[in-house]
C-alpha cells in the first residue's frame, strides 16, 4: 500500500485564475472523492469518480471539475477562482463502495488572494 | 437538506472515557462513519456502523441507532495523542460521505 498522495501541498493563486490539483490514489482503489475543507469546518463533498466516471456531485458550481485516469490518479480543476475557494482540498480513495473507510491524502492548502 | 450535528468541543483528562454524540438528517442513509483528524492533516478512518448496535475496535467503540438517527463514538483510556478533531460522516447511497462540523477533543494531563 502506498497511501494517497496529493500535490502540491500548498498553493497561492490570484482571484480569477485556474488551478489543477492532483491526487494519486492508493494502489487498487477504483473510487476517488474530492472534498473541500474550510478552516474549522468539516470536509464538504465536491464529487466522486468510480472507474473514470463521475458518479456523484455535491453542491458545487460547474467551475469545479475533475478527471480520474486509468492508473487511478485524479485531478480537481477549479476555474475562475474566488476568494472563498481558499481551503484545504482533500482527496480520498477507496475500493468500490468505501464502507470500509476511505483513505485520505494530506491535502492541498489553496490560498486565493 | 442533509446535516449532521455534533458538539463543537469536548475536554477530558488522560485515562478518562469520553463520548462524542452525532445526530443526523440525511437522505439515502446507509451507515455512519467516524474519522479522526490531527491539526488539519489527513482524516483517518476509525469506524463504520452499517447496522444498529455497537462496534468495538480497541479503545474506540461506535454506536448507531437508525430509529433515533443517532450515533456516538466512545473513546476509552484517553491518551494525550487522542487530542484531535473527530468527525461523524453519513455514508450515503453511492458511497458519498457527508461530514459533520467536527468535535475538537482536548485531552488534559
Amino acid at each position: 500500500e502506498t497511501g494517497v498522495t496529493q500535490s502540491p501541498t500548498h498553493l497561492i493563486k490570484t482571484r480569477g485564475q485556474q488551478v489543477t490539483l492532483r491526487c494519486s490514489s492508493q494502489s487498487g482503489h477504483n473510487t476517488v472523492s474530492w472534498y473541500q475543507q474550510a478552516l474549522g469546518q468539516g470536509p464538504q463533498f465536491i464529487f466522486q469518480y468510480y472507474r473514470e466516471e463521475e458518479n456523484g456531485r455535491g453542491n458545487f458550481p460547474p467551475r469545479f471539475s475533475g478527471l480520474q485516469f486509468p492508473n487511478y490518479s485524479s485531478e480537481l480543476n477549479v476555474n475562475a477562482l474566488e476568494l472563498d475557494d481558499s481551503a484545504l482540498y482533500l482527496c480520498a480513495s477507496s475500493l468500490n463502495t468505501g464502507a470500509d473507510g476511505y483513505t485520505f491524502g494530506s491535502g492541498t492548502r489553496l490560498t486565493v488572494v | 437538506g442533509q446535516s449532521l450535528e455534533q458538539p463543537s468541543e469536548v475536554t477530558a483528562v488522560e485515562g478518562a472515557i469520553v463520548q462524542i454524540n452525532c445526530t443526523y438528517q440525511t437522505s439515502g442513509f446507509y451507515g455512519l462513519s467516524w474519522y479522526q483528524q490531527h491539526d488539519g492533516g489527513a482524516p483517518t478512518f476509525l469506524s463504520y456502523n452499517g447496522l444498529d448496535g455497537l462496534e468495538e475496535t480497541g479503545r474506540f467503540s461506535s454506536f448507531l441507532s437508525r430509529s433515533d438517527s443517532y450515533g456516538y463514538l466512545l473513546l476509552q483510556e484517553l491518551q494525550m495523542k487522542d487530542s484531535a478533531s473527530y468527525f461523524c460522516a453519513a455514508y450515503n447511497q453511492g458511497g458519498k460521505l457527508i461530514f459533520g462540523q467536527g468535535t475538537e477533543l482536548s485531552v488534559k494531563p
